[in-house]
């Protein structure tokens, strides 16, 4: 298995701009999440999803669309880039809501 | 409004000392509580975890941590560090019925002197 995989790892984006964050499991799980971490401030949830077609809003969902047309792929969606969204980005995914996340290996995003 | 809180944001230690990470969370309805660890450049990897049943869990590379329900305290432990824990450390809790989100702590940065 691979587990949960995050593409890119690395992105520069300019003000205005969008771009999707792509994060894949083949672990069949149903709870996948995204999170940013920022320093200082742990990770912060953006949306998450208990399934196929079922998607709610995080912590901070501003600014990010989410979508979970499989179960296998969770993309978030950045619609018009801000510097507020430099940040690194973690999805993440777990057999049931309350089982322990495995986190991907992160995105880390610049938005100049 | 939800919250955990590491007391600690920046830890230094000296090889073979004795490391305790605070861990506190407002919520007072059933949880789950995580350890995660993030080592340099690395994503997040799971130390432990408490579901239910004994208090003191004992995790991955020697570390453990004991649920105090009455405290809502999750701390973790480890009696002997070793420069290779080097590492951020996030506790997380996940409150039942509410979606499966997972709430972490700021983070506790863990600096082991060789």
């Amino acid at each position: 298995n691979a587990g949960v995989t995050q593409t890119p790892k690395f992105q520069v984006l300019k003000t205005g701009q969008s771009m999707t964050l792509q994060c894949a499991q083949d672990m069949n799980h149903e709870y996948m999440s995204w999170y940013r971490q920022d320093p200082g401030m742990g990770l912060r949830l953006i949306h998450y999803s208990v399934g196929a077609g079922i998607t709610d809003q995080g912590e901070v969902p501003n600014g990010y669309n989410v979508s979970r047309s499989t179960t296998e792929d969770f993309p978030l969606r950045l619609l018009s880039a801000a510097p507020s969204q430099t940040s690194v980005y973690f999805c993440a995914s777990s057999y049931r809501e309350l089982h322990q996340q495995y986190f991907g290996p992160g995105t880390r995003l610049t938005v100049t | 409004a939800q919250s955990v809180s590491q007391h600690n944001h920046h830890v230094i230690l000296s090889e073979a000392a004795s490391l305790e990470l605070g861990c506190n969370y407002s919520y007072g309805g059933t949880v789950n509580l995580f350890w995660y660890v993030q080592y340099p450049g690395q994503h997040l990897q799971l130390l432990l975890k408490y579901f239910s049943g004994d208090p003191l869990v004992k995790g991955i590379k020697g570390f453990e941590a004991e649920f105090i329900k009455s405290k809502f305290s999750f701390n973790l432990r480890k009696p002997t560090v070793q420069w290779s824990d080097t590492a951020e450390y996030f506790c997380a809790v996940k409150p039942h019925n509410q979606g499966g989100k997972l709430i972490f702590g700021q983070g506790t940065e863990l600096s082991v002197k060789p």
